[in-house]
């Protein structure tokens, strides 16, 4: 059964700190989404990821295929950071389907 | 440009009736797709379709419907709505699933009650 699991669950951070979400996937995931979800409910795409890193502004996404591991990271986090970060896999083999982890709710303090 | 357009907002419907949650893209994809968000879960796929024609199930598609008649269209019927599917609805689209990026209409927030 293709899984993804992240954690934590929940994150607390005081503002400027350096953030890290963590992301876990089965065998059977080729590539993993970051989702990025406002408090009212609107969900925006941060990056994708098959291999190596990837960086927009003060974001930085990175894939460990070996390990199914992937990260997020959040450079000198703002209280606008403050949202429930969400990984996707990409199921592979004939079908394109997302599983979704269970999603990390940040919030992020002044 | 719209992106992903996804209607109605808010719906309350009594247990039995049947109702569609509308969707439509502007950006000529291919792909698109609903999922139901319910607390403590993940995003759940219902339905899923790669093209004009061509649809498929999810993990969660009983009580559900769905078609594709035209690439902009992905139209979810809700056959005879339970309370169980009072939940959180997304559609979303994407040129294809890998490399590209994925865009999710605002929401549908459904209570059958």
């Amino acid at each position: 059964k293709n899984e993804v699991e992240q954690s934590p669950q929940n994150l607390t951070a005081q503002e400027g700190e350096f953030i890290t979400i963590n992301c876990s996937y089965s065998v059977g995931i080729s590539a993993l989404h970051w989702l990025q979800q406002h408090p009212g409910g609107g969900i925006v795409s941060l990056f994708m990821l098959s291999s190596g890193k990837k960086k927009h502004g003060r974001l930085i996404a990175t894939i460990n295929i070996q390990e199914k591991h992937s990260s997020l990271h959040i450079t000198a986090s703002h209280p606008r950071d403050s949202a429930v970060y969400i990984c996707a896999g990409l199921t592979q083999g004939g079908s394109e389907k997302l599983v979704f982890g269970k999603g990390t709710k940040l919030t992020v303090n002044p | 440009n719209a992106g992903v357009t996804q209607t109605p907002k808010f719906q309350v419907l009594k247990t039995g009736q049947s109702m569609t949650l509308q969707c439509a893209q502007d950006m000529n994809h291919e792909y698109m797709s609903w999922y139901r968000q319910d607390p403590g879960m993940g995003l759940r796929l219902i339905h899923y379709s790669v093209g004009a024609g061509i649809t498929d199930q999810g993990e969660v598609p009983n009580g559900y419907n769905v078609s594709r008649s035209t690439t902009e269209d992905f139209p979810l019927r809700l056959l005879s709505a339970a309370p169980s599917q009072t939940s959180v609805y997304f559609c979303a689209s994407s040129y294809s699933m890998l490399g590209t990026t994925i865009y999710f209409g605002e929401g549908s927030w459904l209570t059958v009650v």
